[in-house]
């Protein structure tokens, strides 16, 4: 099954305009980590907002909130006043804890990601 | 500009060869994970170094390896290259391997391999 799942392959908002990225997620830990990235055509990964799994607020980051439905495994991302520089490959993960020989990891499973589109 | 840097930027290698990537951390970051991200795909984690050791590797071949140097940077490996190997190849530093310790990312090595 896949731990992230992203449902929208592209996303279409008007400059100024707030669009929401959907995220879906499954685990069976209590403690985990959700995180927004910005992929743009450059190729670099830029960390956009977390939240962890016993967080009761939403978090939030200038431009940036997270919709966090525990109860559903999901977790939005919502971009308010839209920019064109907005525009990019946005992707949603998740990071539980692994043990593996008396230590623990903390990998990061990603979604396949949404391209967004910011229309002036 | 997140600290993170990757060299080099693009590499074209043929089928068989052998390549080393390049990473250096955020400064005070510890832990340093590397991610093979295809085209139109998510990243996927190949292994993290904590302190050094390698402390957890994800689904990739013993021909994927890697070194973590004590000031923290870091190299990947890749032995027998194949045509599949084709990929953007990126590294993440973070202070610590913990739940709440943000990875941030470096730009990434493009790999072609014909």
């Amino acid at each position: 099954a896949q731990k992230i799942t992203q449902t929208q392959p592209g996303m279409f908002v008007q400059e100024k305009e707030a669009v929401t990225l959907d995220c879906t997620y499954d685990t069976s830990d209590q403690s985990y980590g959700l995180f927004w990235y910005k992929q743009p055509s450059s190729g670099e990964m830029i960390f956009l907002i977390y939240q962890g799994s016993y967080d009761e607020q939403n978090a939030t980051e200038g431009r940036y909130s997270l919709n966090f439905q525990k109860a559903r495994k999901s977790a939005n991302l919502v971009i308010s006043a839209s920019q064109l520089g907005d525009s990019a490959m946005y992707f949603c993960a998740m990071r539980e804890l692994t043990n593996a020989g008396g230590t623990s990891y903390g990998k990061l499973t990603f979604g396949q990601g949404t391209i967004l589109t910011v229309h002036p | 500009e997140t600290g993170v840097t990757q060299s080099p930027t693009h590499l074209i290698k043929t089928r068989g060869q052998q390549v080393t990537l390049r990473c250096s951390s955020q400064s005070g970051h510890n832990t340093v994970s590397w991610y093979q991200q295809a085209l139109g795909q998510g990243p996927q984690f190949i292994f993290q170094y904590y302190r050094e050791e390698e402390n957890g590797r994800g689904n990739f071949p013993p021909r994927f390896s890697g070194l973590q140097f004590p000031n923290y940077s870091s190299e990947l490996n890749v032995n027998a290259l194949e045509l599949d190997d084709s990929a953007l190849y990126l590294c993440a530093s973070s202070l610590g391997t913990g739940l709440t310790d943000t990875q941030y990312f470096g730009p990434g090595t493009r790999l072609t391999v014909l």
